[in-house]
């Protein structure tokens, strides 16, 4: 049980292009998903928190404008890097949660490589 | 604001020997701790979590950690490493009963030597 999936695994996009990646919980109800962004050779750093029909909270110098997030159900939600920039290109990494375990499931992350 | 802190980058250890990876943290209250690992090009692996009781903790894979609150630690612990545990270590921590994201240590990279 508790699997998050995320799609694609991996994207190629052109620069100024927008990408969406999807993060969904297969067998329980996320009441919130956390994006996390990693660097090559580095650790993860959490970009914000999305709690189910609600606008997502973003952590300090992340820009919402660029990173979209929607959490439109209790089994998904998206990122959307919009006019995408090579300094983009990341591992993006999902989370979910319910409101029962205080532990958070990850996915297996998106790898998005902006040309 | 809760911190974690990985001292070491890199540890090469032979296949065989006992493994010690060293995690300190900040934060201000109880703090809920997780070691996670991360093969290349791969998504996150739970080895184990500590929330309360037992400060010694099992996880999968023979790796257990013990938390000592007087010194802010959870190190991770492996009797006896596999040429398969090679990979990175990150350990993290979570506040206000999960509700918030993790802090990640920068990780360490485990090398295995035959």
């Amino acid at each position: 049980g508790a699997v998050v999936s995320q799609h694609p695994s991996w994207v190629i996009c052109k620069s100024g292009t927008s990408v969406k990646i999807e993060c969904r919980s297969l067998d329980f109800q996320a009441t919130t998903m956390f994006w996390y962004r990693q660097f090559p050779k580095q650790s993860l750093m959490l970009m914000a928190t999305s709690n189910e029909g609600s606008k997502a909270t973003y952590e300090q110098g992340v820009e919402k404008d660029k990173f979209l997030i929607n959490h439109a159900s209790l089994t998904l939600s998206t990122l959307t890097v919009t006019s995408a920039h090579p300094e983009d290109s990341s591992f993006y990494i999902c989370s979910a949660k319910d409101r029962g375990p205080l532990e958070q499931y990850f996915g297996p992350g998106t790898r998005l490589t902006v040309t | 604001a809760q911190s974690v802190t990985q001292p070491d980058i890199h540890i090469t250890v032979s296949e065989g020997a006992s493994l010690e990876l060293r995690c300190n943290y900040s934060y201000g209250a109880t703090p809920y701790l997780f070691w996670y690992v991360q093969s290349p090009g791969q998504g996150l692996q739970l080895l184990l979590k500590y929330f309360s009781g037992d400060t010694l903790v099992q996880g999968i894979k023979g790796f257990e950690a013990e938390f000592k609150r007087s010194q802010s630690s959870f190190n991770l612990r492996k009797p006896s490493v596999h040429w398969s545990d090679a990979a990175e270590y990150f350990c993290a921590v979570g506040a206000r009963g999960g509700a918030d994201g993790l802090t990640f240590g920068k990780g360490t990279h485990l090398i295995i030597q035959p």
